[in-house]
C-alpha cells in the first residue's frame, strides 16, 4: 500500500485560489468517487472539509471545493483566508476495504 | 453533541502489547463503521483498521495485519484496538473515528502511542 501523492506545500495570498492535487491510481483514486479531504490546525485532529469527491458537509464554507479527473482528485481554495494556513490531506477508499491517505500539504497564507 | 475520546496510550517497549479504547457518545453508535488512523512523527496519516457496524467485517493496513486486533462493544459505545508485538515504527498519535460510508466525519483528539526501548 503506498500512500497518495500531494505537494508537500503549497502558498498564496490572502482572497487568491489555490489548488491541491492528490494523484494515485485507477486502483484508488481512478476507480472509486470516494475521495475525502481532511483540514488540520495543529495540535488538532483532522476534520473533514469534502466527502465523495465534491461534496461539503454542513458548516464547511463554499470556498473549499473538490473535483477529480483520472487519477488525479484536487482540492481548490478559493477566496483564500488566514484562516485556511493549516494542512490538508487527501484519502481515497481503495478495493478490498482499504484506505489510502495522502502524504499531506501544507498550506501557508502569505 | 458527537463525541469520540481515546484513552490507554503511552510509552511501551518493543515488543510488548498496548489496548487502545476510544468512547463514543452523541450518536447511535450501532450504526456506524468505526476506524483507527494514526499520525506518525513525520505527521502522516495512516489507516490502521475498521469495523463495520455489523461488528463482523473488519480490515486492516498492511503494516499492522496479523499484530492488531479491532473490536467494538455495542452495549458501552467503545471499541477497542488491541495492539500486539509493537514496533519502533509503531509510535504515533492515535485516533479513532466513525464513518457511515468512505469518508470519516467525527474524530477524537487522539492518544498518543511511543514505543520505545
Amino acid at each position: 500500500q503506498s500512500a497518495l501523492t500531494q505537494p508537500a506545500s503549497v502558498s498564496g495570498s490572502p482572497g487568491q485560489a489555490i489548488t491541491i492535487p492528490c494523484v494515485g491510481t485507477n486502483s484508488d483514486i481512478g476507480g472509486y468517487n470516494f475521495v475525502s479531504w481532511y483540514q488540520q490546525h495543529p495540535g488538532k485532529a483532522p476534520k473533514l472539509i469534502i466527502y465523495e469527491v465534491t461534496n461539503r458537509p454542513s458548516g464547511v464554507p463554499d470556498r473549499f471545493s473538490g473535483s477529480k479527473s483520472g487519477n488525479t482528485a484536487s482540492l481548490t481554495v478559493s477566496g483564500l483566508q488566514a484562516e485556511d494556513e493549516a494542512d490538508y490531506y487527501c484519502s481515497s477508499f481503495t478495493g478490498g476495504n482499504i484506505e489510502l491517505f495522502g502524504t499531506g500539504t501544507k498550506v501557508t497564507v502569505l | 453533541q458527537e463525541r469520540m475520546v481515546e484513552s490507554g496510550g503511552g510509552v511501551v517497549r518493543p515488543g510488548r502489547s498496548l489496548r487502545l479504547s476510544c468512547a463514543a457518545s452523541g450518536f447511535t453508535f450501532s450504526r456506524y463503521g468505526l476506524h483507527w488512523v494514526r499520525q506518525t512523527p513525520g505527521k502522516r496519516l495512516e489507516w490502521v483498521a475498521v469495523i463495520w457496524s455489523n461488528g463482523i467485517n473488519k480490515y486492516y493496513g498492511d503494516s499492522v495485519k496479523g499484530r492488531f486486533t479491532i473490536s467494538r462493544d455495542n452495549s458501552r459505545n467503545t471499541f477497542y484496538l488491541q495492539m500486539n508485538s509493537l514496533r519502533a515504527e509503531d509510535t504515533a498519535i492515535y485516533y479513532c473515528t466513525r464513518a457511515l460510508s468512505s469518508y470519516h466525519d467525527c474524530w477524537g483528539q487522539g492518544t498518543l502511542v511511543t514505543v520505545s526501548s
